[in-house]
């Protein structure tokens, strides 16, 4: 069926690093969002990609969406502590059945 | 206030226990979902509706059902427990323009 890789699983990174994690599909993707998810807490909306290679900047994170509209990135330059937490895509394949890839789990080694 | 509300926020059952986890929401939106959360599998998709005569399955199904008895109101049941359905439940409102999901904060289910 529709399904959406996000690698890395985890990832662990000193304070002032930078992390990124990418979301693949094997068909084209209506639009993808990308949600942050803290400790304990729920997932909660950052962002929705649209067009083919768009790009779209919120402070330290830039989401970028693959020209063929099957890749997403998110990207976060110099990490800070309160960036720790689990980042997940989100697609939908057209048919508003919202699939979520597995998540990143972000550590950060102050 | 929360604008979606998600009851129990946690519940210790026992196998072969009926259990409703309930969802509302103050949005005003149409579209809710259930989603199951694991360690290492992400969200996963129970069942979706788009309104009260509209529900349909999603990934993981089998083992639950659920009642949209208003457009405020989406429940999740699970007639017969069974250990490996302990996990974290979330219920969320999409946006109608945006698309976003609104999630509620959770419902953390164990089934000894």
């Amino acid at each position: 069926g529709q399904q959406v890789m996000q690698i890395p699983q985890y990832q662990h990174v000193q304070e002032g690093e930078d992390f990124t994690t990418y979301c693949n599909s094997s068909t084209t993707l209506s639009n993808i969002q990308w949600y942050k998810q803290r400790p304990g807490g729920h997932p909660v909306f950052l962002i929705q990609l649209v067009k083919s290679g768009e790009v779209k900047k919120q402070k330290r994170l830039t989401f970028q969406f693959g020209e063929a509209k099957k890749n997403s990135s998110l990207h976060i330059t110099a990490t800070q502590t309160t960036d720790v937490g689990t980042y997940f895509c989100g697609v939908d394949f057209g048919n508003e059945k919202l699939t979520f890839g597995t998540g990143t789990r972000l550590t950060i080694i102050p | 206030d929360a604008d979606v509300t998600q009851t129990p926020r946690n519940r210790i059952t026992k196998t072969g226990k009926r259990i409703m986890l309930e969802c509302s929401q103050t949005k005003g939106h149409d579209r809710m979902y259930w989603y199951r959360q694991d360690p290492g599998l992400g969200l996963r998709l129970i069942y979706y509706s788009f309104d009260v005569k509209d529900i349909n399955k999603g990934e993981i199904s089998d083992g639950y059902s659920v009642s949209r008895q208003a457009q405020a109101k989406f429940s999740l049941s699970l007639e017969s427990a069974i250990p490996n359905q302990t996990a974290l439940y979330f219920c969320a409102v999409r946006g109608p323009n945006t698309g976003e999901l609104f999630f509620g904060e959770g419902s953390r289910l164990t089934v000894l």
